[in-house]
């Protein structure tokens, strides 16, 4: 079955920066666009990113651009999002997901990052 | 990249039909027929319920259905159960290439 695990999550102080990685299994990597979704402690659900399947396309959230990075390696089945500049509202819970179809199909679990000092 | 606009709350009682509406612009929900919905239960990640407006996945309920008229798409779920009691979110794909999520709503079975 299909399993997406985030990690790299944590507390970071205001200005620093993080990196989260999504291992993906129980699917072919290579063929899945992929995005990165968070969720705000209690509050909805908030597009961040998005990578073609072959990585040739990036797509960013207007509140997020210019701060973070996605990037994938297909030869380790890996999602990545590098966060920096952080500040107290990118606190939430980031999911990976897949999308082969304009569509947010499987989710991970998500890792907890919190922007504290 | 404002959110679409859902209701906050919905609320029905066991075995009634409820819809769930979520409104946005001609640059996304009117303007393409890629929007989905999602179940979300305390603590869990979200669940694809319906996509391309009125597609349900392989194990999902015939009970939750799509449309979209305009600018706006709604879910509805028929012969609410208990267990359908959870956050709904929609999406949609926008002009810019992005995405974008509604504002969610609160589905309460009474």
């Amino acid at each position: 079955q299909v399993q997406l695990v985030e990690s790299g999550g944590g507390v970071v102080q205001p200005g620093g920066s993080l990196r989260l990685s999504c291992a993906a299994s129980g699917l072919t990597f290579s063929y899945y666009g992929m995005h990165w979704v968070r969720q705000a402690p209690g509050k909805g659900l908030e597009w961040v990113a998005y990578i073609r399947s072959d990585g040739s396309n990036k797509d960013y959230a207007d509140s997020l651009k210019g701060r973070i990075t996605i990037s994938r390696d297909n030869s380790k089945n890996t999602l990545y999002v590098q966060m920096n500049s952080l500040r107290a509202e990118d606190t939430a819970v980031y999911y990976c997901v897949t999308d082969l179809r304009y569509l947010f199909e499987y989710w991970g679990q998500g890792t907890l990052v919190t922007v504290s000092s | 990249q404002s959110a679409l606009t859902q209701p906050a709350s919905v609320s029905g009682s066991p075995g009634q039909s409820i819809t769930i509406s979520c409104t946005g612009t001609s640059s996304d929900v009117g303007g393409y027929n890629y929007v989905s919905w999602y179940q979300q239960h305390p603590g869990k990640a979200p669940k694809l319920m319906i996509y391309e407006v009125s597609n349900r996945p392989s194990g999902v309920s015939n009970r939750f259905s799509g449309s979209k008229s305009g600018d706006t798409a709604s879910l509805t779920i028929s012969g609410l159960l208990a267990e359908d009691e959870a956050d709904y979110y929609c999406s949609s794909y926008t002009s810019s290439s992005t995405r974008v999520f509604g504002t969610g709503t609160k589905v309460t079975v009474l």
